[in-house]
């Protein structure tokens, strides 16, 4: 069973401080998704990824947020400086198409700021 | 502005009885609807689906059900298991904005 992974499975940061979190898409996946979840709180779309730009960002997704695919099988969410409303799980989803089977998605980073 | 809903937080069932979990959107252009399954410290893994040309969609234990004039989607898990205890969220295909759009989730407890 292909699967996203995610990379660090926790992550612990001091506020202010640029963390990068890590995916691995499905190979032969096209769309990339970032996704987070405060706790308690439903799941929140972030940003989604097309063609090497992205097609859709949220509300969220501020000037402190950017996206990269930098070789072609990673895909990488940076957040430039903290903020201790950014603590949650943080998912990677990767689909083929529209997700008519539905997008797949990693077990998530979970991000704590102090 | 919650374009999906799911309004009980919780549900708890008895295993061999039918679990019903409910869903309402409010966006009448959403087509395409996903229930994702989630444990804890995993993340939603998908469950099933269902296209608005479609009134039901069924798939082992699980059914969904599509009432487009109500907004309204539901999932049937029958019989229910221990093992199906676990988040379930409604998510609607944002063909627009090119994105799932979830609901809050609805914790599901199975008990023997």
């Amino acid at each position: 069973e292909p699967e996203v992974t995610q990379t660090p499975s926790h992550q612990v940061t001091q506020m202010g401080q640029e963390v990068i979190l890590r995916c691995v898409p499905i190979s032969n996946h096209l769309y990339f998704y970032w996704y987070r979840q405060i706790l308690g709180q439903k799941v929140e779309f972030l940003v989604s990824f097309y063609n090497n730009e992205i097609s859709e960002k949220s509300e969220i997704f501020d000037d402190q947020f950017s996206v990269e695919r930098p070789d072609g099988s990673n895909f990488t969410l940076k957040i430039r400086s903290t903020k201790l409303e950014d603590s949650a799980m943080y998912f990677c989803a990767s689909s083929e198409m529209l997700p008519l089977a539905g997008a797949y998605f990693g077990a998530g980073t979970r991000l704590s700021v102090l | 502005d919650q374009q999906v809903k799911q309004n009980s937080p919780s549900l708890s069932v008895q295993e061999g009885r039918i679990s019903i979990l409910n869903c309402d959107y409010t966006n009448s252009m959403f087509d395409y609807f996903l229930w994702y399954k989630k444990y804890p410290a995993e993340g939603p893994t998908f469950l099933i689906s269902i296209s608005s040309i479609k009134d039901k969609n069924e798939d082992g234990r699980f059914t969904v059900f599509l009432n487009k004039s109500a907004k309204h989607l539901s999932l049937h898990i029958v019989p229910s298991q221990p093992g199906d205890s676990a988040v379930y969220f409604c998510a609607a295909w944002d063909n627009q904005g090119g994105k799932l759009i979830f609901g809050q989730g609805t914790e599901l407890s199975v008990k023997p």
